[in-house]
């Protein structure tokens, strides 16, 4: 079994659309929980991190995390054609490994 | 500032040549990764330096050689590379304590090997 799973898509919603990513993942010691946002030939790039359980928000993107469901998601508000790009949602263990998801590639049409 | 840098951007090479990646961070972190990315894959571990000792390493062939001159910089050297080698080759870093365990990106070197 895999350490994160997630939906590779593609995902393809209108502008102004509420998206909603998602990952599972298997071990429930798992603390640390990253969403990163990778653009067609760049570098994953940051988007939200959270520790433990809950919800965190940041402008239009929140991430929420259930551990009793070892389910991640993401979730992006008015969603607009710059959010086209490939979202990795990534989990850290205690011995600074990062377990990324395949990604999943979004396209958000005007 | 949370900036990692890497050099060059783009490399071609060729099965006998030997080069060199370089990636350099100013956050201060004390964990310094490199990963390597096919298309339409996500990043694959290769290494984790931490406190500038080697940490992890994933099983990588020996023709990638990682160095970390200091807590600042990290290279990934490259000798008699394979095609299938080709990829973007990722670093990143992070704090490495239990305060931050965010992990920064750089913009990747995109690596060509004939």
């Amino acid at each position: 079994q895999k350490e994160v799973e997630q939906d590779p898509g593609p995902l393809s919603v209108p502008e102004g659309a509420i998206v909603s990513l998602n990952c599972t993942y298997s071990n429930s010691a798992f603390q640390y929980f990253m969403w990163y946002r990778q653009y067609s030939r760049k570098g994953p790039e940051l988007l939200m991190y959270t520790y433990s359980s809950g919800n965190k928000e940041d402008g239009r993107f929140t991430a929420q995390v259930d551990k009793s469901s070892k389910y991640i998601s993401l979730f992006i508000r008015d969603s607009q054609p710059s959010d086209s790009a490939t979202y990795l949602c990534a989990i850290r263990n205690n011995f600074n490994k990062f377990y990324f998801g395949s990604g999943t590639k979004l396209n958000v049409k005007p | 500032d949370t900036e990692v840098t890497q050099t060059p951007k783009h490399l071609v090479m060729g099965m006998t040549n030997k080069k060199s990646l370089k990636c350099e961070q100013h956050m201060g972190h004390r964990a310094m990764y490199w990963y390597k990315q096919k298309a339409k894959k996500p990043p694959e571990l290769m290494f984790v330096y931490s406190y500038e000792k080697l940490s992890i390493n994933e099983s990588v062939p020996s023709r990638f050689s990682p160095e970390c001159p200091n807590s600042s910089l990290l290279n990934l050297h490259l000798h008699a590379l394979q095609p299938e080698d080709s990829a973007l080759y990722l670093c990143a870093s992070s704090q490495d304590d239990d305060g931050q365990e965010t992990q920064y990106f750089g913009p990747g070197t995109r690596l060509l090997v004939l």
